[in-house]
């Protein structure tokens, strides 16, 4: 049973560029939800997707944009980047009793 | 808003020492409650949970019980070893809009020396 995937491991990009990351959630999963945890810190939320719909978002700006397709799997995109979003970006789906499963992340350097 | 605070680390113990790490959380109604764990460069893994008041979850060793009295969450281990050695972080499942969340604490780092 294969667990939460995303892609790519590692990213470097510069300023004012954008990126998309990949997220695949567990076999049986339908809900996406993407976290930023920047160094030292806990994660936060960022937004979820369910039914290929942004149901929820955390405090970020609009540059932080995402997808989810009929498939279940989702990306995050990031517009006009920052050297704050530097961070490990971290996709979970939604299992029972309210539990979030998450995948090994992706490190995104700005420089 | 629902949050989660845990005591601030580094952790330092020796091998077979016992752990004990705090977690307080504040939230309307009745959340779920979570230990997850980060390796060195790694994602979070799920460590224990519970779901309800007086609840404990449990496993490789590691215990926590869910005291709705108290608001508390308090992670605990008889007998740590070095490959404990990580990050915890406490969490709480935030519903609204249909789905939920998770909100995490700020995390705690151990080090278990040999």
């Amino acid at each position: 049973d294969a667990g939460v995937t995303q892609s790519p491991t590692h990213l470097i990009k510069t300023r004012g560029q954008q990126v998309t990351l990949r997220c695949s959630p567990k076999s049986g999963h339908d809900t996406v939800s993407w976290y930023q945890q920047a160094l030292g810190q806990g994660p936060q939320f960022i937004f979820q997707y369910y039914e290929e719909e942004e149901r929820q978002r955390g405090n970020f700006p609009d540059r932080f944009s995402g997808h989810q397709f009929p498939n279940y799997s989702s990306e995050l995109n990031v517009n006009a980047l920052l050297l704050g979003d530097s961070a490990l970006y971290l996709c979970a789906s939604d299992g029972y009793q309210e539990t979030q499963y998450f995948g090994p992340g992706t490190r995104l350097l700005v420089l | 808003g629902n949050s989660v605070t845990q005591m601030e680390g580094p952790v330092t113990l020796s091998e077979e020492a016992f752990l004990t790490i705090n977690c307080t959380y504040t939230a309307t109604g009745y959340p779920s409650l979570f230990w997850y764990v980060q390796y060195p460069g790694e994602g979070l893994q799920l460590l224990l949970k519970a779901t309800k008041a007086d609840d404990k979850g449990s496993n490789k060793g590691f215990e926590a019980t869910y005291r709705k009295e108290t608001t508390s969450f308090h992670l605990e281990k008889g007998s740590v070893q070095v490959s404990d050695s990580a990050v915890y972080f406490c969490a709480l499942s935030d519903r609204g809009a249909g789905g939920f969340k998770t909100i995490f604490g700020a995390g705690t780092r151990l080090f278990v020396k040999a």
